[in-house]
């Protein structure tokens, strides 16, 4: 059974501060891994996609990477803004699932100015 | 584009009652799925149809159910209401392609009391 953790639970940084959240998945049959972004109360914003055959993705300051053979990818987030304060969720589509997607539990940033 | 629209946004209902949330997705996705994300968790997959046929279902009871229609919009149903349903309803668009990743709306936010 696929299982998606997620670490830390919450982190706090100040305002301009890189950091990484990580994430790890059990099973390395996946067809891609997603990141997104929740704001309290609202729906999932997609933040990036990677496919099982590609190694990272970049959008502006967010970087993810994948190494499938070890079940982890990072979402790094470079000179972070107290506008980047939300719950990070990442999720895995099973191969043998119909491409369900497995959520981990997230991880809740708090970027203070 | 318009995105995955859902409605209602918000509904309250009593325990034993039914209720059908509705979805319609980005235009010529085919794929729906839908989501269950219970406050503090990451969210559960429920069900995914493709082009108006269920692809999978989660580990929920039967009195959960859905239909996809021929313009591929989507409803789910949920019967005998418990107060444990209280939860936000996500559902997800895609389009045909397993590369392609999930873009979701908004969600229904359900309080059984």
């Amino acid at each position: 059974k696929q299982e998606v953790t997620q670490i830390p639970a919450a982190l706090s940084v100040p305002e301009g501060e890189n950091l990484v959240l990580n994430c790890s998945f059990t099973d390395s049959a996946i067809y891609n891994l997603q990141w997104f972004r929740q704001d309290p109360g609202k729906g999932l914003t997609s933040l990036l996609l990677i496919q099982s055959s590609q190694r990272e993705q970049t959008s502006g300051r967010l970087n993810a990477s994948l190494d499938k053979s070890s079940g982890r990818s990072t979402l790094y987030i470079a000179a972070s803004q107290p506008g980047d304060s939300a719950t990070y969720l990442c999720a895995v589509s099973l191969r043998q699932a119909g491409t369900a997607l497995i959520f981990g539990k997230g991880t809740t940033l708090s970027v203070s100015s | 584009d318009a995105g995955v629209t859902q409605s209602p946004t918000h509904l309250i209902k009593t325990r034993g009652q039914h209720v059908t949330l509705r979805c319609s997705p980005i235009s010529g996705h085919k794929s729906v799925s839908w989501y269950q994300q219970v406050l503090g968790q990451g969210p559960q997959f429920i069900f995914q149809y493709y082009e108006k046929e269920e692809r999978g279902r989660g580990n929920f009871p039967d009195r959960f159910s859905a239909r996809q229609f021929p313009n591929y919009s989507s409803e789910l149903n949920v019967n005998a209401l418990l107060l444990g349903d209280s939860a936000l309803y996500l559902c997800a668009s895609r389009p045909t392609g397993l590369n392609y990743g999930y873009t979701f709306g908004s969600g229904t936010r359900l309080t059984v009391v």
